[in-house]
């Protein structure tokens, strides 16, 4: 059973565009949400996360927008650039000491000159 | 700086033949992780250390073992590589202490060929 559900599965936007990628979870036990990005033959690297005690954490270019009522949450990629093209994965955890993290499907996003 | 390192980042290896993957870390975080990742998909977890404590994902083939000699180190192997086995294997690592800053940081990862 997929705990993280990640949409969509490749999203083609032009550069100065948005990018938009939705991920829901089911376990209400999860506090914690972390977006991975990763570019090919690299390891994940941690870009965003998000707790949900608030409805919105912005880094710049990069916004989580969490809704803890629906358990979803989304990434928003303002003025999409051509190097922001990579993999995107959503992920899910309990922060417990272990914090097995549950990832979402991954969306490839191609950003176009 | 900190960082998880991963060596060999490129792996050949025969069907058969036993081979290991080595992984770093100068976080001196307590939690380190295995996992395998095939083209397309999520990372999937093996398993994952905690301290000294061993912990196996339920649906993690016996083929794949593990060791953690100490804090940095932590080690793969893969007793007798098939042709699905081929995969880049990313090591990780966390605090281990619940809450806040218990996120887990990855290495660049090993790219497993088996011909």
């Amino acid at each position: 059973q997929q705990q993280v559900k990640q949409s969509p599965q490749s999203l083609i936007v032009q550069k100065g565009g948005i990018s938009i990628i939705n991920c829901a979870y089911e376990n209400t036990a999860f506090d914690y949400f972390p977006w991975y990005q990763q570019f090919p033959g690299k390891g994940p690297a941690l870009l965003i996360a998000i707790r949900p005690d608030v409805s919105e954490k912005k880094e710049g270019r990069f916004t989580i927008s969490f809704n803890k009522s629906a358990k979803q949450f989304s990434l928003h990629i303002m003025d999409s650039q051509p190097g922001d093209s990579a993999t995107y994965f959503c992920a899910a955890s309990d922060l417990t000491g272990a914090n097995n993290l549950f990832f979402g499907t991954g969306t490839r996003l191609t950003v176009i000159p | 700086d900190a960082m998880v390192i991963q060596n060999p980042r490129y792996q050949v290896t025969q069907f058969g033949k036993p081979v290991t993957l080595s992984c770093s870390q100068t976080l001196n975080h307590n939690v380190m992780y295995w996992y395998q990742q095939k083209s397309s998909q999520a990372p999937k977890l093996l398993f994952h250390y905690y301290d000294k404590d061993f912990n196996n994902e339920a649906d993690t083939p016996d083929n794949f073992q593990s060791r953690r000699p100490n804090t940095s180190f932590c080690f793969l192997d893969i007793r007798s590589p098939g042709l699905g086995d081929a995969a880049m294997y990313l090591c990780a690592t966390s605090r281990g202490s619940p809450g806040v800053g218990n996120e887990q940081f990855f290495g660049p990862g090993t790219r497993l060929t088996v011909l």
